[in-house]
């Protein structure tokens, strides 16, 4: 079944709006997730590391004030897309890390959330 | 150079054959290789996870890797029309965890035709 649950699958939204992005880790706690962002033909773009209780982590050229993270519980990390313009259209995905014990295993995502700004 | 190199394809094979995929990196650090698959409009979702070198097998999916190349593979054996999506490899050099240690290729585009 699925690890990781995430909401919606698509929005369509007018420019200007803000869109929220929730995550959901249904197996286990995550202290840390992870917002990642797609184009067609393109890899993964990490964007961001969520972490439960603090600040989120802005990778470089992302801007933290358009993209707001929320990291309120274990088991929730939500994105808010700002003030959303057409460019902000995207596949957004966010994941899991599994650990066993202390080590890193693999990342488990969401299904991705399909955002058109019009 | 990039870090990680995977042909885009499309790859497109007829039903029953094996499928090679392949990713090369320039970072001999990475020490933790996965492979995963992403059907259209979907997240990606794990499929073969191996650590150093070596192969291993699961089912009709069989991963190897090659340290000593930087060169690592994803073989199906008796190819089918639901394995047709994009094949993402991933590796990371380290065990503490964290997407940030991460890097994906771009994915193959695999078509199986009926």
């Amino acid at each position: 079944g699925a690890v990781v649950s995430q909401h919606p699958s698509w929005v369509i939204c007018k420019s200007g709006t803000s869109v929220k992005i929730e995550c959901r880790s249904l197996d286990f706690q995550a202290t840390t997730m992870f917002w990642y962002r797609q184009f067609p033909k393109k890899s993964l773009m990490l964007m961001a590391t969520s972490n439960e209780g603090s600040k989120a982590t802005y990778e470089q050229g992302v801007e933290k004030d358009k993209f707001l993270i929320n990291h309120a519980s274990l088991t929730l990390s939500t994105l808010t897309v700002t003030s959303a313009h057409p460019e902000d259209s995207s596949f957004y995905i966010c994941s899991v890390p599994h650990h066993r014990g202390l080590r890193f295993t693999a990342l488990h995502f969401g299904n991705g959330t399909r955002l058109t700004v019009t | 150079q990039k870090e990680v190199e995977q042909d885009p394809g499309p790859l497109s094979v007829p039903e029953g054959a094996i499928v090679s995929l392949n990713c090369t990196y320039s970072n001999s650090a990475f020490q933790y290789f996965m492979w995963y698959r992403q059907y259209s409009r979907k997240g990606p979702e794990l499929l073969m996870y191996t650590y150093s070198s070596g192969n291993k097998e699961d089912g009709r999916f069989t991963a190897q890797v090659d340290k000593s190349s930087k060169y690592i593979s994803l073989f199906i054996r008796d190819s089918q029309p639901s394995d047709s999506a994009t094949y993402l490899c991933a590796m990371s050099s380290y065990s503490g965890g964290g997407a940030d240690g991460l890097t994906f290729g771009k994915g193959t585009h695999l078509i199986i035709q009926p």
